[in-house]
Protein backbone atom coordinates (compact mmCIF):
# COMPACT_ATOMS: atom_id res chain seq x y z
CA UNK A 1 0.00 0.00 0.00
CA UNK A 2 1.04 3.50 -0.69
CA UNK A 3 0.98 6.60 1.88
CA UNK A 4 1.95 9.98 1.41
CA UNK A 5 2.83 12.15 4.46
CA UNK A 6 2.29 15.92 4.67
CA UNK A 7 3.31 16.95 8.27
CA UNK A 8 2.57 20.76 7.45
CA UNK A 9 -0.80 22.14 7.88
CA UNK A 10 -0.05 24.96 6.85
CA UNK A 11 2.98 27.53 6.88
CA UNK A 12 4.17 30.83 6.56
CA UNK A 13 6.67 32.60 4.35
CA UNK A 14 7.81 36.25 3.57
CA UNK A 15 7.57 37.36 0.08
CA UNK A 16 10.83 36.63 -1.69
CA UNK A 17 12.00 34.38 0.85
CA UNK A 18 12.10 30.45 -0.28
CA UNK A 19 10.10 27.85 1.55
CA UNK A 20 10.27 24.48 1.58
CA UNK A 21 7.04 21.90 1.99
CA UNK A 22 7.93 18.62 3.28
CA UNK A 23 6.27 15.16 1.68
CA UNK A 24 7.23 11.80 3.04
CA UNK A 25 6.07 8.51 1.63
CA UNK A 26 5.66 5.29 2.00
CA UNK A 27 5.71 2.36 -0.77
CA UNK A 28 6.84 -0.74 -1.78
CA UNK A 29 7.05 -0.66 -5.11
CA UNK A 30 10.29 -0.25 -6.84
CA UNK A 31 9.55 2.34 -9.47
CA UNK A 32 7.02 5.45 -9.15
CA UNK A 33 6.38 8.66 -9.33
CA UNK A 34 5.93 11.73 -7.71
CA UNK A 35 4.04 14.69 -8.04
CA UNK A 36 3.52 18.15 -6.74
CA UNK A 37 -0.37 20.08 -7.18
CA UNK A 38 -1.16 23.02 -6.27
CA UNK A 39 -4.38 24.05 -5.44
CA UNK A 40 -5.51 27.95 -4.86
CA UNK A 41 -8.32 29.78 -3.31
CA UNK A 42 -10.21 29.29 -6.41
CA UNK A 43 -10.28 25.49 -6.43
CA UNK A 44 -8.77 24.28 -9.44
CA UNK A 45 -6.01 21.75 -9.16
CA UNK A 46 -2.60 22.53 -10.96
CA UNK A 47 0.25 20.48 -11.95
CA UNK A 48 3.77 21.61 -10.49
CA UNK A 49 6.00 19.48 -11.19
CA UNK A 50 7.15 15.41 -11.62
CA UNK A 51 9.95 13.36 -10.07
CA UNK A 52 10.44 9.70 -11.38
CA UNK A 53 11.91 7.27 -8.71
CA UNK A 54 15.27 6.56 -11.25
CA UNK A 55 15.43 10.15 -12.25
CA UNK A 56 18.85 10.93 -11.67
CA UNK A 57 18.77 14.70 -11.34
CA UNK A 58 16.21 16.60 -9.27
CA UNK A 59 12.80 17.91 -11.04
CA UNK A 60 12.84 21.52 -11.67
CA UNK A 61 10.27 23.56 -13.57
CA UNK A 62 10.63 27.46 -13.16
CA UNK A 63 10.71 28.59 -9.42
CA UNK A 64 9.73 24.93 -8.27
CA UNK A 65 12.21 22.12 -7.55
CA UNK A 66 11.71 18.93 -6.22
CA UNK A 67 14.04 18.00 -3.55
CA UNK A 68 14.33 13.85 -3.36
CA UNK A 69 15.95 12.16 -1.25
CA UNK A 70 15.30 8.37 -1.94
CA UNK A 71 16.69 7.04 0.80
CA UNK A 72 14.61 9.18 3.15
CA UNK A 73 11.63 8.53 1.26
CA UNK A 74 11.13 12.09 0.76
CA UNK A 75 10.05 14.40 -1.95
CA UNK A 76 10.09 18.25 -0.61
CA UNK A 77 8.57 21.13 -2.55
CA UNK A 78 11.28 24.22 -2.71
CA UNK A 79 9.51 27.11 -4.13
CA UNK A 80 12.30 29.95 -4.28
CA UNK A 81 11.44 33.96 -4.47
CA UNK A 82 8.12 33.28 -3.22
CA UNK A 83 5.20 35.75 -4.55
CA UNK A 84 1.96 36.63 -3.35
CA UNK A 85 -0.04 34.65 -5.80
CA UNK A 86 1.50 31.13 -4.30
CA UNK A 87 -0.12 31.31 -1.23
CA UNK A 88 -2.72 27.81 -1.79
CA UNK A 89 -3.05 24.19 -1.06
CA UNK A 90 -0.33 22.22 -2.22
CA UNK A 91 -0.33 18.51 -2.39
CA UNK A 92 2.32 15.67 -2.80
CA UNK A 93 0.84 12.58 -4.58
CA UNK A 94 2.13 9.77 -5.82
CA UNK A 95 2.02 6.53 -8.05
CA UNK A 96 3.57 3.24 -8.84
CA UNK A 97 4.90 2.47 -12.15
CA UNK A 98 3.80 -0.74 -13.07
CA UNK A 99 1.57 -1.77 -15.76
CA UNK A 100 -2.13 -1.94 -15.88
CA UNK A 101 -3.43 0.96 -13.75
CA UNK A 102 -1.94 2.27 -10.80
CA UNK A 103 -3.78 4.34 -7.85
CA UNK A 104 -2.37 7.88 -7.31
CA UNK A 105 -2.56 8.53 -3.89
CA UNK A 106 -2.70 11.94 -1.98
CA UNK A 107 -1.62 13.60 1.02
CA UNK A 108 -3.51 15.90 2.81
CA UNK A 109 -1.95 19.07 2.02
CA UNK A 110 -0.66 22.21 3.07
CA UNK A 111 -1.54 25.45 3.14
CA UNK A 112 1.13 28.29 2.47
CA UNK A 113 0.14 31.99 3.21
CA UNK A 114 3.04 34.42 1.30
CA UNK A 115 2.88 37.40 3.60
CA UNK A 116 3.41 40.61 2.10
CA UNK B 1 -8.94 26.58 -23.52
CA UNK B 2 -8.35 22.99 -23.25
CA UNK B 3 -8.60 21.56 -20.25
CA UNK B 4 -11.49 19.71 -18.17
CA UNK B 5 -14.67 20.65 -18.14
CA UNK B 6 -16.81 19.98 -15.23
CA UNK B 7 -20.58 20.95 -14.66
CA UNK B 8 -22.20 22.32 -12.29
CA UNK B 9 -19.64 24.71 -9.95
CA UNK B 10 -22.02 23.82 -7.57
CA UNK B 11 -25.10 22.21 -6.02
CA UNK B 12 -27.54 21.65 -3.44
CA UNK B 13 -29.17 18.40 -2.94
CA UNK B 14 -31.98 17.36 -0.87
CA UNK B 15 -31.35 14.04 1.08
CA UNK B 16 -32.93 11.00 -1.45
CA UNK B 17 -32.65 12.97 -4.35
CA UNK B 18 -30.49 12.14 -7.46
CA UNK B 19 -28.16 14.06 -9.34
CA UNK B 20 -25.48 13.14 -12.34
CA UNK B 21 -22.04 15.08 -12.13
CA UNK B 22 -20.63 16.01 -15.80
CA UNK B 23 -17.38 16.10 -17.20
CA UNK B 24 -15.54 16.06 -20.69
CA UNK B 25 -12.09 16.53 -21.55
CA UNK B 26 -10.79 18.15 -25.17
CA UNK B 27 -7.37 16.59 -24.68
CA UNK B 28 -7.83 13.05 -26.23
CA UNK B 29 -6.68 11.39 -22.60
CA UNK B 30 -7.48 7.97 -22.74
CA UNK B 31 -7.95 7.43 -18.78
CA UNK B 32 -10.75 9.74 -16.42
CA UNK B 33 -11.14 10.00 -13.40
CA UNK B 34 -13.84 10.68 -10.12
CA UNK B 35 -12.14 12.32 -7.05
CA UNK B 36 -14.44 13.58 -3.75
CA UNK B 37 -12.09 15.86 -2.07
CA UNK B 38 -13.00 16.18 1.67
CA UNK B 39 -11.01 18.53 5.02
CA UNK B 40 -8.36 16.98 6.52
CA UNK B 41 -8.51 14.01 4.14
CA UNK B 42 -6.48 14.79 0.48
CA UNK B 43 -8.38 13.34 -2.86
CA UNK B 44 -10.09 10.07 -2.59
CA UNK B 45 -10.41 7.96 -6.22
CA UNK B 46 -14.27 7.34 -6.22
CA UNK B 47 -13.90 5.88 -9.60
CA UNK B 48 -11.78 5.36 -12.98
CA UNK B 49 -12.21 4.44 -16.76
CA UNK B 50 -8.95 3.39 -18.08
CA UNK B 51 -10.10 3.78 -21.36
CA UNK B 52 -13.03 4.21 -23.35
CA UNK B 53 -15.52 1.13 -22.51
CA UNK B 54 -14.34 0.62 -19.12
CA UNK B 55 -14.63 1.87 -15.51
CA UNK B 56 -13.49 0.51 -12.33
CA UNK B 57 -13.87 1.03 -8.16
CA UNK B 58 -11.94 3.49 -6.66
CA UNK B 59 -11.36 3.83 -2.77
CA UNK B 60 -14.82 5.22 -1.95
CA UNK B 61 -17.12 3.88 -4.40
CA UNK B 62 -19.95 3.05 -2.64
CA UNK B 63 -23.72 5.68 -3.19
CA UNK B 64 -22.26 6.24 -6.96
CA UNK B 65 -22.44 5.23 -10.22
CA UNK B 66 -19.93 6.34 -13.19
CA UNK B 67 -20.48 6.31 -17.22
CA UNK B 68 -17.68 6.73 -20.15
CA UNK B 69 -20.05 7.72 -22.52
CA UNK B 70 -17.76 8.22 -25.01
CA UNK B 71 -13.86 9.17 -25.34
CA UNK B 72 -14.29 12.99 -24.09
CA UNK B 73 -17.03 12.16 -21.23
CA UNK B 74 -17.16 10.98 -17.62
CA UNK B 75 -20.05 11.30 -15.46
CA UNK B 76 -21.03 10.82 -11.91
CA UNK B 77 -24.39 9.85 -10.87
CA UNK B 78 -25.91 10.22 -7.04
CA UNK B 79 -28.34 8.10 -7.05
CA UNK B 80 -29.86 8.71 -3.47
CA UNK B 81 -27.92 11.73 -2.35
CA UNK B 82 -26.65 11.26 1.45
CA UNK B 83 -24.91 14.39 4.16
CA UNK B 84 -22.45 12.16 3.70
CA UNK B 85 -21.85 13.11 0.42
CA UNK B 86 -21.48 16.43 0.82
CA UNK B 87 -18.26 17.45 -0.59
CA UNK B 88 -16.00 18.55 -3.41
CA UNK B 89 -15.73 16.51 -6.76
CA UNK B 90 -12.94 16.66 -8.82
CA UNK B 91 -13.09 15.19 -12.37
CA UNK B 92 -9.70 14.62 -13.72
CA UNK B 93 -8.15 12.74 -16.97
CA UNK B 94 -4.61 11.64 -17.96
CA UNK B 95 -2.62 10.77 -21.30
CA UNK B 96 -2.38 7.04 -19.78
CA UNK B 97 -3.16 5.41 -16.85
CA UNK B 98 -0.39 3.25 -16.17
CA UNK B 99 3.02 5.22 -16.70
CA UNK B 100 3.95 6.92 -13.80
CA UNK B 101 5.03 9.97 -15.14
CA UNK B 102 1.91 11.53 -16.97
CA UNK B 103 0.26 14.19 -14.45
CA UNK B 104 -3.62 14.64 -13.91
CA UNK B 105 -5.48 17.61 -15.65
CA UNK B 106 -8.11 18.35 -12.98
CA UNK B 107 -11.35 20.37 -13.78
CA UNK B 108 -12.52 23.18 -11.88
CA UNK B 109 -14.57 20.74 -9.03
CA UNK B 110 -17.72 20.37 -8.18
CA UNK B 111 -19.40 21.78 -4.43
CA UNK B 112 -22.33 19.40 -3.46
CA UNK B 113 -24.17 20.30 -0.68
CA UNK B 114 -26.57 17.65 1.01
CA UNK B 115 -29.10 18.38 3.37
Amino acid sequence: AQKITQTQPGMFVQEKEAVTLDCTYDTSDPSYGLFWYKQPSSGEMIFLIYQGSYDQQNATEGRYSLNFQKARKSANLVISASQLGDSAMYFCAMRPSAGGYQKVTFGTGTKLQVIP
Amino acid sequence: NAGVTQTPKFQVLKTGQSMTLQCAQDMNHNSMYWYRQDPGMGLRLIYYSASEGTTDKGEVPNGYNVSRLNKREFSLRLESAAPSQTSVYFCASSERTGQANYGYTFGSGTRLTVV
